[in-house]
């Protein structure tokens, strides 16, 4: 068990770019969430998979933000025509089912400039 | 609506001075409350899941324990590398996500 894994750890852009991050979950695990974190506060949900399948978006997930789970595998998360309002931590956590505990990855750090 | 709070936004503690903090939920049909602790700039490592009232567990120097509107994590004769931001999550029946509170930021003083 390797653990949930993200990349980049970093990423600093420029605002009106577009960036990807990726998530390699648990392999056993089907379920896969993405979740925003700012300065003192809590990680705030924006949608999950189950296995290939988006279950759910958060009405914080405007439609700039678009997400992938090709294969019931890893995931991408894209962030079109990125705003200063986007710096944030980007978590990705992986369960091996509804109900259970979920394990985070170490998020990546996006930088709006 | 799900609510998570957590009180105290932060503590600071000596070392070995134990102290409890608190996790307030409003969710319809708890399914779990999990608490996470979370180093800065990393993301939040899972340690307990509690699932209905009177359940209680322990880790180490940490005890979490439920009723059916609180949560606490205890922590006896805190050290040092204790000292972290612990996170509180509770999930509802149906399609509803996780819902976090906001952290207690815990300082250890040696």
């Amino acid at each position: 068990d390797t653990g949930v894994s993200q990349d980049p750890r970093h990423k600093i852009t420029k605002r009106g770019q577009n960036v990807t991050f990726r998530c390699d979950p648990i392999s056993e695990h089907n379920r896969l969430y993405w979740y925003r974190q700012t300065l003192g506060q809590g990680p705030e949900f924006l949608t999950y998979f189950q296995n290939e399948a988006q279950l759910e978006k958060s009405r914080l997930l405007s439609d700039r933000f678009s997400a992938e789970r090709p294969k019931g595998s890893f995931s991408t998360l894209e962030i079109q025509r990125t705003e200063q309002g986007d710096s944030a931590m980007y978590l990705c956590a992986s369960s091996p089912g509804d109900f259970y505990e979920q394990y985070f990855g170490p998020g990546t750090r996006l930088t709006v400039t | 609506e799900d609510q998570v709070t957590q009180s105290p936004e932060a503590l600071r503690l000596q070392e070995g001075e134990s102290s409890s903090l608190n996790c307030s939920y409003t969710v319809s049909g708890l399914r779990g409350l999990f608490w996470y602790r979370q180093d800065p700039g990393k993301g939040p490592e899972f340690l307990f899941t509690l699932y209905s009232a009177g359940e209680e567990k322990e880790k180490e120097r940490l005890k979490a324990t439920l009723t059916k509107k609180e949560s606490f994590l205890h922590i006896t004769a805190p050290k040092p590398e204790d000292s972290a931001t612990y996170l509180c999550a509770a999930r509802g029946s149906g399609n509803t996500p996780l819902v976090f509170g906001k952290g207690t930021r815990l300082s250890v003083i040696a």
